[in-house]
């Protein structure tokens, strides 16, 4: 069954670098979405991504944030300075024409220490 | 604004035993309403969604869920819950303002299921 993966599963990162998360979605998806869920805190959106560009994004998503889908397959969010409180897991999502449905990776784990 | 609520943190069942997890919204218009699961470590996994039609819908690994116009409410439901279940819900709204299909979510419950 075709899934979304993410890489890494785990980055530690030192404040203030630049950390970029990456994404395959599923080959057929049209629709790519990221979330970050801080421990013990609900998923929340970032962004969602269609057609080669940004279509909404959240008041979270600031200009440390950036994405980007450099080939056909990857879909990246970038984070140019990271600080202590991008600690989280982001998810990243998919979705094809006309489904309701979102797929979600397994999430990356981002340490900022 | 739209919103999603799960009133309880956490939900405590022995297996066997009939499971609810509640989710309640607020939207205008007709809700895209879904439920996803988070095992330990892992990633959301779709379990079952409501967009039109009937009121009860069926989901993956046993589960269903009922959507409720007039009480605002789309509980989780199974029959017979099994230790395998236990996880972490979360109720989700499609954002219909947005234009690229955003999901919502609740807080999360964590289903516990004891032997």
């Amino acid at each position: 069954e075709p899934e979304v993966t993410q890489t890494p599963s785990h980055q530690v990162t030192q404040m203030g670098q630049e950390v970029i998360l990456r994404c395959v979605p599923i080959s057929n998806h049209l629709y790519f979405y990221w979330y970050r869920q801080i421990l013990g805190q609900k998923v929340e959106f970032l962004v969602s991504f269609y057609n080669n560009e940004i279509s909404e994004k959240s008041e979270i998503f600031d200009d440390q944030f950036s994405v980007e889908r450099p080939d056909g397959s990857n879909f990246t969010l970038k984070i140019r300075s990271t600080k202590l409180e991008d600690s989280a897991m982001y998810f990243c999502a998919s979705k094809n024409r006309g489904a309701t449905e979102a797929f979600f990776g397994q999430g990356t784990r981002l340490t900022v220490v | 604004a739209q919103s999603v609520a799960q009133p309880e943190d956490q939900v405590n069942v022995a297996e066997g035993n009939p499971l609810t997890v509640k989710c309640t919204y607020s939207v205008s218009g007709n809700p895209y309403l879904f439920w996803y699961v988070q095992y330990p470590n892992r990633g959301l996994q779709f379990l079952l969604k409501y967009i039109t039609g009937d009121n009860l819908v069926k989901g993956s690994y046993g589960f269903e869920a009922e959507f409720n116009k007039s009480q605002t409410s789309f509980h989780l439901k199974k029959p017979s819950a099994l230790v395998s279940d236990s996880a972490l819900y979360f109720c989700a709204v499609r954002d219909i303002g947005g234009q690229g299909g955003k999901l919502i979510f609740g807080q999360g419950t964590e289903l516990s299921v004891k032997p």
